[in-house]
């Protein structure tokens, strides 16, 4: 009965170096989002996937950003080639149905 | 381009007042709007929904109001308490997707 997980919840890269965050759905949630959340900002929209299919990847800010949620449960989102600007917090959150999404707590990106 | 946005980034209640919350909307197609409660170190939480079909909704000691002529959503918390301080977004379902506004910042004083 657990709610969405993730980690790391804290991340320290370098610039230049790839991370990848994970997300650990609701059980049985067939759909999963990511957002971005810049401080004191509202989370931004990322991507979009309904089980392994990702439906909806046009708030990816750059082809440096990839998801993948292979079997339609845990997702991993990769950042490469890291830059400061993609200091923030990621959330994840899933949901059965389209309105309410469940959130995790997030990992929060630091890039030096 | 059309985005939620709030008011009021922070608002100052004692405990035991009530408190409201505003947002402003500009995307007329929206008809679904939630309310996320984030507390520091957290993921938003859900707290209320309510549809474009409705002008209000209630739950426990909160209340959504909807005025769809003036695009204006508003969160109603009564007898605020301090677990209530928290960062609270009003957010719209468009085109399948959470858009979220910036934030009101609540802080209950004693």
């Amino acid at each position: 009965g657990a709610g969405v997980s993730q980690s790391p919840r804290y991340k320290v890269a370098k610039r230049g170096q790839d991370v990848a965050l994970r997300c650990d759905p609701i059980s049985g949630h067939v759909s999963l989002f990511w957002y971005q959340q810049a401080l004191g900002q509202g989370p931004e929209f990322l991507t979009y996937f309904q089980n392994e299919a990702q439906l909806d990847k046009s708030g990816l800010p750059s082809d440096r950003f990839f998801a993948e949620r292979p079997e339609g449960s845990v997702s991993t989102l990769k950042i490469q080639r890291t830059q400061q600007e993609d200091s923030a917090v990621y959330l994840c959150a899933s949901s059965a149905d389209p309105g309410r999404q469940f959130f995790g707590p997030g990992t929060r990106l630091t890039v030096l | 381009g059309e985005s939620v946005g709030l008011h009021l980034p922070t608002l100052s209640v004692q405990e035991g007042d009530n408190s409201i919350i505003n947002c402003a909307y500009s995307n007329s197609a929206s008809d679904y709007f939630i309310w996320y409660k984030q507390e520091s170190g957290k993921g938003p939480q859900f707290i209320i929904d309510i549809r474009s079909n409705m002008d209000k909704r209630q739950g426990q000691r909160v209340t959504v109001l909807l005025n769809k002529t003036v695009k204006h959503l508003s969160l109603q918390i009564a007898a605020t308490q301090p677990g209530d301080s928290a960062v609270y977004f009003c957010a719209e379902i468009a085109w399948g997707k959470l858009q979220f506004g910036a934030g009101t910042q609540v802080v209950v004083t004693p």
